[in-house]
């Protein structure tokens, strides 16, 4: 069983400014099959990255994704207002499918 | 435009089972091929897979509720349900379903999320 690790659990930062949010598994993930999402308080996910770097139909290209193996990162170029949410990753590489535990990316 | 919608009982008792059935609409279950699933959140914390079906009806659990866990498919009507024996307050949670990003495939990334259902384990 994969596990994932997220950092940092809180990124406190202003808007228009850069966002570097980690995801590690425990062990490697097979064909890179890692997704991120966000998500808003009191709504479902929103599925951002899959494929570690393929953005979802309708993504910002402000939002960016890579990494393979082990390390994987999501990038949010330019912080907009409405881009302050928890952030989840995913991998689908093997069973069971596994979540991360969350980075915050909350206003300065 | 594919929308899901979870619905079921917002409150179960301790030792009981909790059922929830997502419907799904502007699109058909049996003529697609993916392997729907259901996912949940406990208040303030993260997800948690549950589980998921094929249209087949074919289904694929995590192995920390298979004990637990029945997923099953209705064609006819377009939905498919889940089923959660001897429940317990942990099991308090929103509960959603969802649509994968890849066709055939159990290993799976989710696009499509219903608005979720929040379930209360309590006497």
């Amino acid at each position: 069983e994969i596990v994932l690790t997220q950092s940092p659990g809180t990124l406190s930062l202003s808007p228009g400014e850069r966002a570097t949010l980690s995801c590690r598994a425990s062990q490697s993930v097979s064909s890179s099959y890692l997704a991120w999402y966000q998500q808003k308080p009191g709504q479902a996910p929103r599925l951002l990255i899959y494929g570690a770097s393929s953005r979802a139909t309708g993504i910002p290209d402000r939002f960016s994704g890579s990494g393979s193996g082990t390390d994987f990162t999501l990038t949010i170029s330019r912080l907009e207002p409405e881009d302050f949410a928890v952030y989840y990753c995913q991998q689908y590489g093997s069973s069971p499918l596994a979540f991360g535990q969350g980075t915050k990316v909350e206003i300065k | 435009q594919l929308q899901l919608q979870e619905s079921g009982p917002g409150l179960v008792k301790p030792s009981e089972t909790l059922s929830l059935t997502c419907t799904v609409s502007g699109g058909s279950i049996s003529s697609s091929s993916y392997y729907w699933g259901w996912i949940r959140q406990p208040p303030g914390k993260g997800l948690e897979w549950i589980g998921s079906i094929y249209y087949s009806g074919s289904t694929y659990y995590n192995p920390s509720l298979k004990s637990r866990v029945t997923i099953s498919v209705d064609t006819s009507k377009n939905q498919f349900s889940l089923k959660l024996s001897s429940v317990t307050a942990a099991d308090t949670a929103v509960y959603y379903c969802a649509r994968p990003v890849l066709r055939w495939s159990r290993e799976n990334a989710f696009d499509i999320w219903g608005q979720g259902t929040m379930v209360t384990v309590s006497s």
